[in-house]
């Protein structure tokens, strides 16, 4: 049973790319979570998925930032024009239930450079 | 609304030394507390977590911590720590119901370094 993947491990974007950030949940889990870490910060909350369905997406940023959990694929966070204040690593979760206190677990992160 | 507060941002300890990582936290709820390590370059892997029930809960690799909601802590500790343990240590709250339990707020974070 893979844990949460994420890919890629490092991205390196110039300031107004797109970086695309994928998640493929443990086998199971229907429910996605999108954490962003910047440096000597604590993980914050962004965005919780299920299947076709943003449930809460309270921590994104209101422009540029998206994500998606389609039917068939894994979840994609999307960032558009991306700039330097962007760089950070962004942690996908996923869980089989809603509750985080059930056994949601974290992918490697995506670790993302802007230059 | 939720916070934790990690009081410190590093510590340095001894090999085979006994080390205590503070965590407080608020919340107007009832809450779930959680710690988290993550190795350098990895991904935060849960250590361990208290849901109910006794308020001591241990890990399989030696670290302990205790809920005091008196105090509202839940400081991390191990009696003889390994240089493997060095690691960030986060620690984390949720909320037992409503929107919050879905997310986990986290604390800034403990860099842990132990010295040979």
């Amino acid at each position: 049973n893979a844990g949460v993947m994420q890919n890629p491990r490092h991205l390196v974007r110039r300031r107004g790319q797109e970086a695309r950030l994928r998640c493929s949940p443990m086998k199971g889990h229907s429910h996605v979570y999108w954490y962003r870490q910047l440096p000597e910060e604590g993980l914050k909350f962004m965005v919780y998925l299920q299947k076709e369905n943003i449930i809460d997406e309270s921590g994104m940023p209101k422009e540029r930032f998206s994500a998606e959990f389609p039917k068939e694929g894994p979840s994609i966070l999307r960032i558009q024009q991306v700039v330097r204040g962007d760089s950070a690593a962004y942690f996908c979760a996923s869980s089989p239930g809603q509750r985080m206190n059930t056994e949601a677990f974290f992918g490697q992160g995506t670790r993302l450079t802007v230059v | 609304a939720q916070s934790v507060t990690q009081l410190d941002s590093q510590v340095p300890v001894f090999e085979e030394a006994p080390v205590e990582l503070r965590c407080n936290y608020s919340s107007s709820v009832s809450v779930y507390l959680f710690w988290y390590v993550q190795y350098p370059n990895q991904g935060l892997q849960l250590l361990l977590k208290y849901l109910s029930g006794s308020t001591l809960v241990e890990s399989i690799n030696g670290f302990e911590a205790e809920f005091n909601k008196s105090q509202t802590s839940f400081h991390l500790r191990k009696p003889s720590v390994h240089i493997s343990d060095t690691a960030e240590y986060f620690c984390a709250v949720s909320e037992d119901s409503g929107a919050g339990s879905y997310q986990l707020t986290f604390g800034k974070g403990t860099k842990l370094s132990v010295i040979p």
